[in-house]
């Protein structure tokens, strides 16, 4: 089983929908979970870090995160052409240093 | 502030050849990063410095590949000798403190080994 995984896809949603994105990881003992964005050539650039439990809200994007299931999700609202990209997920173990990404999921927004 | 800097951008090499991947942190930042990114096996974290300490290189894939931070301003990666498989983006990121906070990544260097 791979320490953090998310549905590669492509997963794709017309311009103005919601696009969810989730991730499940394996490490009971995670403390930090970030949503990086990563643009074809381009390097990730964090989006949003959430740390405990429950919804995070930034913009047009909510981390959502439930540690009993292992689970961390990302909605964004009102999605635009431009947030067509590979949105990866990462998180910190419980020792705090090791940063293990997920292998990403596509995302296409359709105009 | 430039943010984290790499360099070459770009390297074409042949195999056996020695390969040398250079990264310049933020200033400031006392963590720093390389990850190993391709299409088969996704963004893999290879090493990570801590106050230029090398603190966990159990990513690094073989003796082939070494790391070294001098100093606070300059880290670099080393494969000797390069193999075709070792062709893939090389990031390099750096951090404010040792953990939780956000990663800043480099533009990354494509190599590609002939």
């Amino acid at each position: 089983q791979k320490e953090v995984e998310q549905n590669s896809g492509p997963l794709s949603v017309p311009e103005g929908a919601i696009a969810s994105l989730n991730c499940t990881y394996s490490d009971r003992g995670s403390q930090s979970f970030f949503w990086y964005r990563q643009y074809s050539g381009k390097s990730p650039e964090l989006i949003m870090f959430i740390y405990s439990n429950g919804d995070k809200e930034d913009g047009r994007f909510t981390a959502q995160l439930n540690k009993a299931s292992q689970y961390v999700s990302l909605l964004i609202r009102d999605s635009q052409p431009s947030d067509s990209a590979t949105y990866l997920c990462a998180v910190n173990g419980a020792g705090g240093f090791k940063t293990i990404f997920g292998a990403g999921t596509r995302l296409f927004v359709k105009a | 502030d430039a943010g984290v800097i790499q360099s070459p951008r770009h390297e074409v090499t042949e195999m056996g050849q020695e390969v040398t991947l250079r990264c310049k942190p933020i200033s400031g930042h006392n963590s720093l990063f390389w990850y190993r990114q391709t299409m088969m096996r996704g963004l893999e974290l290879l090493i990570y410095f801590n106050n230029n300490v090398p603190i966990d290189d159990s990513g690094m894939p073989e003796d082939r590949f070494s790391a070294k931070m001098p100093n606070a301003s300059f880290s670099t990666l080393k494969i000797q000798p390069s193999e075709p498989r070792d062709s893939a983006v090389y990031f390099c990121a750096s951090s404010q403190t040792d953990s939780q906070e956000t990663q800043y990544f480099g533009p990354g260097t494509r190599l590609l080994v002939l």
